[in-house]
């Protein structure tokens, strides 16, 4: 079975800031998606970006970067500039299963705190 | 418009009663999901259901009956609630075969007295 570990229960930055949040990874399998998900107080689950394994480039989008080790099994989110608004729940999550069988594994979730 | 919406957002009931969730996308995807948050966050699978069909069941106990009237909604009934039922359940879905994400409704937190 997968299992998806984040080391860092609470992490901290100072608005502007760069910050980094680990996640590592366990499987078999050699494709696969990874995502990085935001609950901010709302409870929402929001999606921030995904990866697909095959793809060795390392997925953008906007102010949110991955560095994605296929090889180490690691799957880190960088945030750059941050914003009062990403304090927030995020949580790595690894998408398994066959057709009609996908299910997300969750790691524990690291919980940022933005310093204004 | 809300892609996938959850009622009652907020419940709150005695030990030993009986409650329902329901939940509904208009994303024309055909699988969906309940997963449940516990109080420290972890977030774990409890069913998902393909087309109408139950295709993960993840040890939940007896007490809780999911049922998929089409693939467009996906309701949640529990009997017989615990204190340790207290929980915020999310309904989400997915489309088959394309492996991308899951979209979540906003949760409903459900407290047992």
């Amino acid at each position: 079975a997968q299992t998806v570990t984040q080391s860092q229960p609470e992490m901290s930055v100072q608005e502007a800031e760069t910050v980094t949040l680990s996640c590592t990874y366990d499987t078999s399998e050699s494709d696969y998606y990874l995502f990085w998900y935001k609950q901010p107080p709302s409870r929402q689950m929001i999606l921030v970006i995904r990866q697909e394994a095959y793809k060795q480039q390392n997925a953008t989008e906007n102010r949110f970067s991955v560095n994605f080790q296929k090889a180490a099994k690691s799957f880190s989110l960088k945030i750059s500039d941050s914003q009062l608004g990403d304090a927030a729940m995020y949580f790595c999550a690894y998408r398994s299963g066959g057709f009609g069988n996908e299910k997300l594994t969750f790691g524990t979730g690291t919980r940022l705190t933005i310093i204004p | 418009d809300t892609a996938v919406s959850q009622t009652p957002k907020y419940l709150v009931t005695q030990m030993g009663n009986d409650k329902s969730i329901k939940c509904e996308q208009n994303l024309g995807h055909d699988t969906m999901y309940w997963y449940k948050q516990d109080s420290k966050k972890f977030l774990k699978i409890m069913f998902s259901y393909n087309n109408k069909e139950l295709i993960i069941n993840e040890t939940v106990p007896n007490r809780f009956s999911p049922k998929s009237p089409d693939k467009a909604h996906l309701n949640l009934h529990i009997n017989s609630l615990e204190l340790g039922d207290s929980a915020v359940y999310f309904c989400a879905s997915s489309q088959s075969g394309r492996r991308g994400e899951l979209f979540f409704g906003e949760g409903s937190r459900l407290t047992v007295l």
